[in-house]
């Protein structure tokens, strides 16, 4: 089955404590990227990849590393997690450069205390 | 800056009348466009998306949206709303010059009167 997963779906954390949100998709897609999620907020990217080895910042990345090592993988690193970052993730991944359709993994619930 | 405008936050129909949901866009280049449904505790769907050629497109679940370059909107619509249709509707714009960012509305969540 074509999906994309996110580990792991819920998460509660303490400040200060690093985590990485693996996200894997068997699409073969070129692009991945990750969105957070807050109420009247919308979906905000942080980051996205349009290939192996090809990363780029998107409109809320402060925080957040990503690494592509891997066409399939594009985990989600917070070196430092502060509460504002409490939120609900997603990852998706898309064919070519992005401008195209994406497929949305089931989401990551994050909560730092 | 690039952005996308949901103005309704809510919207309430009752089953069987007709829908339309706003969106605007601010992108200097061709814009490539897209709906998005999320049911509750879901990821998103996509429902349509627009790259060129005829502004009028069809999506899945009966909807459909316009493209108006003019107005710089993409507006979904449907013709008659199940109260399978409860969820939240989000518009999205795909950049692609010289970068390849994908920007968000900020939704309108729509609910279905029995």
């Amino acid at each position: 089955e074509a999906q994309v997963t996110q580990n792991p779906r819920y998460l509660i954390t303490v400040t200060g404590k690093k985590l990485t949100v693996t996200c894997s998709q068997n699409m073969n897609h070129e692009y991945m990227s990750w969105y957070r999620q807050d109420p009247g907020l919308g979906l905000r990217q942080i980051y996205y990849s349009m290939n192996v080895e090809v990363t780029d910042k998107g409109d809320v990345p402060e925080g957040y590393k990503v690494s592509r090592k891997e066409k399939r993988n594009f985990p989600l690193i917070l070196e430092s997690p502060s509460p504002n970052q409490t939120s609900l993730y997603f990852c998706a991944s898309g064919w070519g450069t992005g401008a195209n359709e994406q497929f949305f993994g089931p989401g990551t619930r994050l909560t730092v205390l | 800056a690039q952005s996308v405008t949901q103005p309704d936050i809510h919207i309430t129909v009752s089953e069987g009348a007709s829908l339309e949901l706003r969106c605007n866009y601010s992108y200097g280049a061709t814009p490539y466009l897209f709906w998005y449904v999320q049911s509750p505790g879901q990821g998103l769907q996509l429902l349509l998306k627009y790259f060129s050629g005829d502004t009028l497109v069809q999506g899945i679940k009966g909807f459909e949206a316009e493209f108006k370059r003019s107005q710089s909107s993409f507006n979904l619509r449907k013709p008659s709303v199940h109260w399978s249709d409860a969820a939240e509707y989000f518009c999205a714009v795909g950049t692609t010059s010289g970068t390849y960012k994908y920007i968000f509305g900020t939704g309108t969540r729509l609910k279905v009167l029995a």
